[in-house]
């Protein structure tokens, strides 16, 4: 099946500096990569999203990257705020896996104010 | 429209007890799925379900039984509770198997003592 790998497990950056979330995947038929976002005590949400087909994707402060050759993907915070604090979970999904979704083990992100 | 709804929120169980989890989307998803979130584990797939009357083991389904006799419904079964399902789970839908993205419900926290 797939293996969806994630770094680093906690991150910590200044406010208003830049985080960086990185993401591989083992299954080349991966077409799909979402990320989540996960306040304490509640459920993911999802914040962007990928597909195959595509190398970057913008929105607001958000942007991910997905580079097929290598099969890994990142997550891009730029201008980061204390509202950004949370565990970011990435995600792969794909035809050989049965189009179930595989998560990483999850980021903990602390912007510092 | 509640999106997907799961109870309870909480529950505490004894070793061999037994228990369902609810969970119920009203968006007409035809794709359902429970995971498990453990720290530093991430989520990880116990059973989903591509349809009404369709349903597959995940990543980690031992110990677990699913249902589907409805679109909306995917109860989560623990046959005979151990302290190492103490877990948080969460139910998830989407609207089909092949690039759509998944939305969770709130989240139940099990406690086995």
């Amino acid at each position: 099946g797939e293996n969806v790998e994630q770094h680093p497990s906690t991150l910590s950056v200044q406010e208003g500096d830049s985080a960086v979330i990185k993401c591989t995947y083992s299954d080349s038929a991966s077409n799909y990569f979402p990320w989540y976002k996960q306040e304490l005590g509640k459920r993911p949400q999802l914040i962007i999203d990928i597909r195959s087909n595509v190398g970057e994707k913008k929105d607001q402060r958000i942007a991910v990257t997905l580079n097929k050759t290598a099969k890994h993907f990142s997550l891009h915070i730029t201008e980061t705020q204390p509202e950004d604090s949370a565990v970011y979970f990435c995600a792969a999904r794909g035809r050989n896996t049965g189009n179930q979704f595989y998560f990483g083990t999850g980021t903990s992100l602390t912007v510092i104010p | 429209n509640a999106g997907v709804t799961q109870t309870p929120k909480f529950q505490v169980l004894k070793t061999g007890q037994s228990m369902t989890l609810q969970c119920a989307q009203d968006m007409n998803h035809e794709y359902m799925s429970w995971y498990r979130q453990d720290p530093g584990m991430g989520l990880r797939l116990i059973h989903y379900s591509v349809g009404a009357g369709i349903t597959d083991q995940g990543e980690v389904p031992n110990g677990y039984n699913v249902s589907r006799s409805t679109t909306e419904d995917f109860p989560l079964r623990l046959l005979s509770a151990a302290p190492s399902q103490t877990s948080v789970y969460f139910c998830a839908s989407s609207y089909g198997v092949s690039g759509n993205t998944i939305y969770f419900g709130e989240g139940s926290w099990l406690t086995v003592v």
